[in-house]
């Protein structure tokens, strides 16, 4: 079936550090990629979304593109903020039932 | 405008009990999802309602089960509760009818179960 792997952490950065953090992909088809970030205490929200190949999704800094051939979608930032500590989920949908399938987390620190 | 509510926040329950756990969609959202994020994992569906009817369902046994009203606002219901139930249950809603994997699944705060 369809899965999702990413990086395992923890990340842990010193403030304007560069940030990847790797997102891999199995799946049938031609999926819909996302990047959720998980503040600690509340819910998911989306950071930025791909819909097909060679798309790039961007929001506050971040930055992923989808490579069908890789079978990939890297999450990068050029300089990190200690308000972006939270965890990462890299995740993908398809097929007219939209359900998102999850990888693990990645947990992000970002230190003064 | 309103995001995705869920209730209650917290819960505690024991070995065999009942829980039914609540959410409202987004204004606009006629489809809500559920999933349950156990610790330091990331969410694994559980089932999605469209027109109260489920339409997909996740890798989960029959002791999970769920409803949608007309309102759209859904309910999740878990029956003979285990320990290892214990898990952030998160509701998620979408809009529209068309292009569904495409369309932006916007998630509640979950609530936070645990089973003793």
């Amino acid at each position: 079936g369809d899965s999702v792997t990413q990086m395992e952490g923890p990340v842990t950065l010193s403030e304007e550090a560069f940030l990847t953090i790797n997102c891999t992909y199995t799946a049938t088809g031609y999926p819909s990629l996302f990047w959720y970030v998980q503040y600690p205490g509340e819910g998911l929200q989306l950071l930025l979304k791909a819909t097909k190949a060679d798309d790039k999704g961007s929001n506050k800094g971040f930055e992923a593109t989808y490579r069908k051939e890789t079978t990939s979608f890297h999450l990068e930032k050029g300089s990190v903020q200690v308000s972006d500590s939270a965890v990462y989920f890299c995740a993908l949908s398809q097929g007219s039932q939209g359900n998102l399938i999850f990888g693990k987390g990645t947990k992000l620190s970002v230190k003064p | 405008d309103a995001g995705v509510t869920q209730s209650p926040t917290h819960l505690i329950k024991t070995r065999g009990q009942q829980v039914t756990l609540r959410c409202s969609p987004k204004s606009g959202h006629d489809t809500v999802s559920w999933y349950q994020q156990a610790l330091g994992q990331g969410p694994q569906f559980i089932f999605q309602y469209y027109e109260e009817e489920e339409r997909q369902r996740g890798n989960f046994p029959d002791r999970f089960s769920g409803h949608q009203f007309p309102n759209y606002s859904s309910e999740l219901n878990v029956n003979a509760l285990l320990l290892g139930d214990s898990a952030l249950y998160l509701c998620a809603s979408q809009g529209g009818r068309i292009h569904v994997a495409r369309n932006e699944q916007f998630f509640g705060p979950g609530t936070r179960l645990t089973v003793l």
